[in-house]
């Protein structure tokens, strides 16, 4: 069990770039999740995927996001045409679907500032 | 809708004073799931306990312990003994139980915990 694994760490990015985050998930779990995090807040829901099949967005995810997990393994979130209000820390999870609500495994996040 | 609430924003101890987290929360739903997440300096949240609506048993493993009260919708999260290692922010966390995901953790904003030696 290697965790949850998310590149890059930090991520610096002028207005207006697009950028793009990848999460690897704990091999055997089914289930990944993003969310994001703003300074002093908890993390909030954005999208969920079972498998390849993304089940579920937040109405937080804006127009300008868009996740994909071709093949249910690996996963990455994209933002276009980045926004000051996008900066946070975005936080991948996975979990086993074998489980009945198994909890969740976070990884250390891709701290994004747009400057 | 969920919601979670962490009143305390920031607590502080001396080493191996006990300290208390509370966590009230809200739900529509008979069957939910609390979590506790301990997200230290490294940013990374790390996984501390599950407890679903029907199990009111009070849980304790080794200087940690939880107090979950269905009357009072409360989950709080005592440790003894703090130690220097446990200055972190705690999150409480709810999910509905439905269909049995829970994928949509709705967390409090967290109570960041300073033990000091």
């Amino acid at each position: 069990d290697t965790g949850v694994s998310q590149d890059p760490r930090h991520k610096i990015t002028k207005r207006g770039q697009n950028v793009t985050f990848r999460c690897d998930p704990i091999s055997e779990h089914n289930r990944l999740y993003w969310y994001r995090q703003t300074l002093g807040q908890g993390p909030e829901f954005l999208t969920y995927f079972q498998n390849e099949a993304q089940l579920e967005k937040s109405r937080l995810l804006s127009d300008r996001f868009s996740a994909e997990r071709p093949k249910g393994s690996f996963s990455t979130l994209e933002i276009q045409r980045t926004e000051q209000g996008d900066s946070a820390m975005y936080l991948c999870a996975s979990s086993s679907g074998q489980l009945y609500n198994s909890p969740l495994h976070f990884g250390n996040g891709t701290r994004l500032t747009v400057t | 809708a969920q919601k979670v609430t962490q009143a305390q924003t920031e607590i502080s101890v001396v080493e191996k004073e006990d300290v208390t987290l509370d966590c009230v929360y809200e739900t529509r739903d008979t069957t939910y799931y609390l979590f506790w997440y301990k997200q230290p300096p490294s940013g990374e949240l790390v996984f501390l306990i599950r407890r679903n609506s029907f199990d009111e048993q009070n849980e304790i493993s080794g200087r940690y312990s939880w107090n979950f009260q269905k009357s009072t919708s409360s989950f709080n999260f005592t440790i003894t003994a703090s130690q220097v290692v446990d200055s972190a922010v705690y999150f409480c966390a709810l999910s509905e139980g439905r269909g049995g995901s829970n994928y949509k953790l709705t967390f409090g904003k967290g109570t960041l915990l300073t033990v000091n030696p």
